[in-house]
């Protein structure tokens, strides 16, 4: 079976300041992997996903994510946030193959906080 | 115009009722899906269709039964509510299940069984 770790459940940072989201997956088969945003009281957006290609991926305001198949991570970057970037960030990944039938396996969400 | 809508956005209900929730989508795909977010916002798959003919089911209690209409149609109708099934319900759709593929998340439903 395949699992989603993200590593810290809550990210303060200063604004203009760099971030950096934590993800590390487990899978014996080749995978997907996204990362979704959630703002408050909102649904789930894709920020960026890697399928293959390139291991750096970017992806929509800004943000950059990393995949290391060796360390099985994924992490997710952003070099200066914003305040507007306060929400909570879900790591996913969907396992390569016919059998997944589109399922995603989410991490437990990380909530970044920007403070001014 | 909102590509993946469901209704309510918010149900508050007793237990032991029954509701239903709807969902709806825009896009023209052919898959859509149900996540359960839990308390601890950890997300989970209910169920998925494709082409209105049911693909995945996890292992949710049999008073969860989703419906699928239509292609753009996916509703969950749930039976004898219980304190636990208090949740936010997503749902979702993508255009198929080719690999890799974005799926698009509704706003969510919050349901609170008192």
């Amino acid at each position: 079976a395949q699992s989603v770790t993200q590593l810290d459940s809550q990210v303060p940072v200063f604004e203009e300041a760099p971030v950096e989201l934590r993800c590390n997956y487990s899978s014996s088969v080749s995978v997907y992997l996204f990362w979704y945003v959630q703002y408050p009281n909102q649904g789930l957006q894709l920020l960026l996903k890697y399928l293959s290609g390139s291991t750096l991926v970017k992806g929509i305001n800004g943000f950059e994510a990393e995949f290391n198949k060796s360390q099985t991570s994924f992490h997710l970057r952003k070099p200066s946030v914003h305040i507007s970037d306060t929400a909570e960030y879900f790591c996913a990944l969907r396992t390569a193959g016919g059998t997944s039938y589109g399922k995603l396996t989410f991490g437990q969400g990380t909530i970044l906080t920007v403070h001014p | 115009d909102t590509a993946v809508s469901q209704t309510p956005k918010y149900l508050v209900t007793q237990m032991g009722n029954d509701k239903s929730i709807k969902c709806e989508q825009n896009l023209g795909h052919d898959t859509m899906y149900w996540y359960k977010q839990d308390s601890k916002k950890f997300l989970k798959i209910m169920f998925s269709y494709n082409n209105k003919e049911l693909i995945i089911n996890e292992t949710v209690p049999n008073r969860f039964s989703p419906k699928s209409p239509d292609k753009a149609h996916l509703n969950l109708h749930i039976n004898s509510l219980e304190l636990g099934d208090s949740a936010v319900y997503f749902c979702a759709s993508s255009q198929g299940l080719v690999e890799g593929e974005t799926q698009y998340f509704g706003p969510g439903t919050r349901l609170l069984v008192l």
